[in-house]
C-alpha cells in the first residue's frame, strides 16, 4: 500500500501532557499538509510543507503546536500541554503540487482524546 | 479562500443517479473545482476536479456550468458505499498562488437508501 499513513490511529492523553503524531506521505509527493477535524465539521487547515520548508501556517496553530518535516519525507505534529479543546481528528495529506489541478491524498487520521 | 455553497443533506435510493450541486458565484478564472468525499471514520478522499470542461472518471462525472458559477457532481448509480459527506472546493491554479490549503466547509451529507 503506497498511500498516506499516520501513526498512531488513536491517542488518549491526560490534559497537560505532550503528544506527537507521525505522518508518512506518498513517497513521490513533496507537499505535505496537516488538518484538524472536530465532530460535525469539515477539516480545517493547520500547516503545509514543501519538502522540509514550512510554507504556510494557520492561525489555528497556536504556540503549543509545532510541526516538522526534517528531511522532506515524514512529518511530525507535536502538541504541548494538551487541552480538552485539542480533542479532534488530526489528518495528514500529501500532493505533487500545491494548488490548482493537484489533488491531495489523505491518511486515515489520528484521533486524539484529551481527558 | 473562494467560498462554495452546498445543500446540507441529500438522499438517494440505491442504483439511482445522484446529482450533488455546488454554487461558487465568486469563482475566479484560475480556480479549479475539486470534489472530495469523506466516509465515516475515514480521511477525505479525492473524487474529481475540473476547470472549464465537464470531466469523467471511474468514480463520478463533473458537470461545470458555462459561466462556471456552479457545478454538479454526478454519481451515475449510487451504492450504499457512496454514503458520505461530499465537499466542493475551489483551488487557485494561478502561477502566483502559494496557498496549499483546502477549504472544506461543511459539505453535503449524502444518504443512500437500500
Amino acid at each position: 500500500d503506497t498511500g498516506v499513513s499516520q501513526d498512531p490511529r488513536h491517542k488518549i492523553t491526560k490534559r497537560g501532557q505532550n503528544v506527537t503524531f507521525r505522518c508518512d506521505p506518498i513517497s513521490e509527493h513533496n507537499r505535505l499538509y496537516w488538518y484538524r477535524q472536530t465532530l460535525g465539521q469539515g477539516p480545517e487547515f493547520l500547516t503545509y510543507f514543501q519538502n522540509e520548508a514550512q510554507l504556510e501556517k494557520s492561525r489555528l496553530l497556536s504556540d503549543r503546536f509545532s510541526a516538522e518535516r526534517p528531511k522532506g519525507s515524514f512529518s511530525t505534529l507535536e502538541i504541548q500541554r494538551t487541552e480538552q479543546g485539542d480533542s479532534a481528528m488530526y489528518l495528514c495529506a500529501s500532493s505533487r503540487g500545491q494548488a490548482g489541478p493537484y489533488e491531495q491524498y489523505f491518511g486515515p487520521g489520528t484521533r486524539l482524546t484529551v481527558t | 479562500d473562494a467560498k462554495t455553497t452546498q445543500p446540507n443533506s441529500m438522499e438517494s435510493n440505491e442504483e439511482e443517479p445522484v446529482h450533488l450541486p455546488c454554487n461558487h458565484s465568486t469563482i475566479s478564472g484560475t480556480d479549479y473545482i475539486h470534489w472530495y468525499r469523506q466516509l465515516p471514520s475515514q480521511g477525505p478522499e479525492y473524487v474529481i476536479h475540473g476547470l472549464t470542461s465537464n470531466v469523467n472518471n471511474r468514480m463520478a462525472s463533473l458537470a461545470i456550468a458555462e459561466d462556471r458559477k456552479s457545478s454538479t457532481l454526478i454519481l451515475h448509480r449510487a451504492t450504499l458505499r457512496d454514503a458520505a459527506v461530499y465537499y466542493c472546493i475551489l483551488r487557485d491554479g494561478g502561477r502566483g498562488s502559494t496557498l496549499g490549503r483546502l477549504y472544506f466547509g461543511r459539505g453535503t451529507q449524502l444518504t443512500v437508501w437500500p
